[in-house]
């Protein structure tokens, strides 16, 4: 079955560490992204790219890092910047910019800080 | 300290009800929408979506109605089973534009056996 994985399901990061998120999706998908969900909140967005070797920032970049060296992935590092990291990752992918696809969701990363 | 989460808006109903659950829009530039379940510990699963050129659309046991009038949008779910229980959230996206969908906050549903 195709789908995205994201890993590990729960991860912890201590102080001044840099942790990176694995978002792989075989969809053959061109367009990744990844979410910030708070509680009882909606999702922000946090980085996106659209092709291979390309990437812009969301609303929330900052203190967060991005790359997609391959189709198929697109890893999430949270960087020590990044003051308030807790909070519940989702990585999602559509095959085009989703003006007329929804996007497909990961099952999400839950950052704690420890 | 202790940190508290904002508390989402919350539909309880009774098992066998039909369930209502709504959506403001600001932006009269969208035009396509989604809805999404997701359930605890989960991603968003798609559930339904409709484009601006229509005012409805049916699914199995879902509906959702657009008012573009008032930018607004629901979804409808019949007969409502425990498995329903899940936070529902919408999102809007503007064609033609950075295709990035604006997404709600949500609405956990409950519903009781």
């Amino acid at each position: 079955d195709g789908g995205i994985t994201q890993s590990p399901k729960y991860l912890f990061r201590k102080e001044g560490q840099n942790v990176t998120l694995s978002c792989e999706q075989n969809l053959n998908h061109d367009a990744m992204y990844w979410y910030r969900q708070d509680p009882g909140q909606g999702l922000r967005l946090i980085y996106y790219s659209q092709i291979v070797n390309d990437f812009q920032k969301g609303d929330i970049a900052e203190g967060y890092s991005v790359s997609r060296e391959k189709k198929e992935s697109f890893p999430l590092t949270v960087t020590s910047a990044q003051k308030n990291p807790t909070a519940f990752y989702l990585c999602a992918s559509t095959p085009v910019p989703v003006g007329n696809q929804p996007q497909h969701f990961g099952d999400g990363t839950r950052l704690s800080i420890l | 300290g202790e940190s508290v989460g904002l508390h989402l808006p919350t539909l309880s109903v009774q098992e066998g009800d039909n369930s209502i659950i709504n959506c403001a829009y600001s932006n009269s530039a969208s035009d396509y929408f989604i809805w999404y379940k997701q359930e605890s510990g989960k991603g968003p699963q798609f559930i339904i979506d409709i484009r601006s050129n229509m005012d409805k659309r049916q699914g199995q046991r879902v509906t959702v109605l657009l008012n573009k009038t008032v930018k607004h949008l629901s979804l409808q779910i019949a007969a409502t089973q425990p498995g329903d229980s899940a936070v529902y959230f919408c999102a809007g996206v503007i064609s033609g534009g950075s295709y990035i969908p604006t997404f709600g906050r949500g609405t956990s549903l409950i519903v009781h056996p």
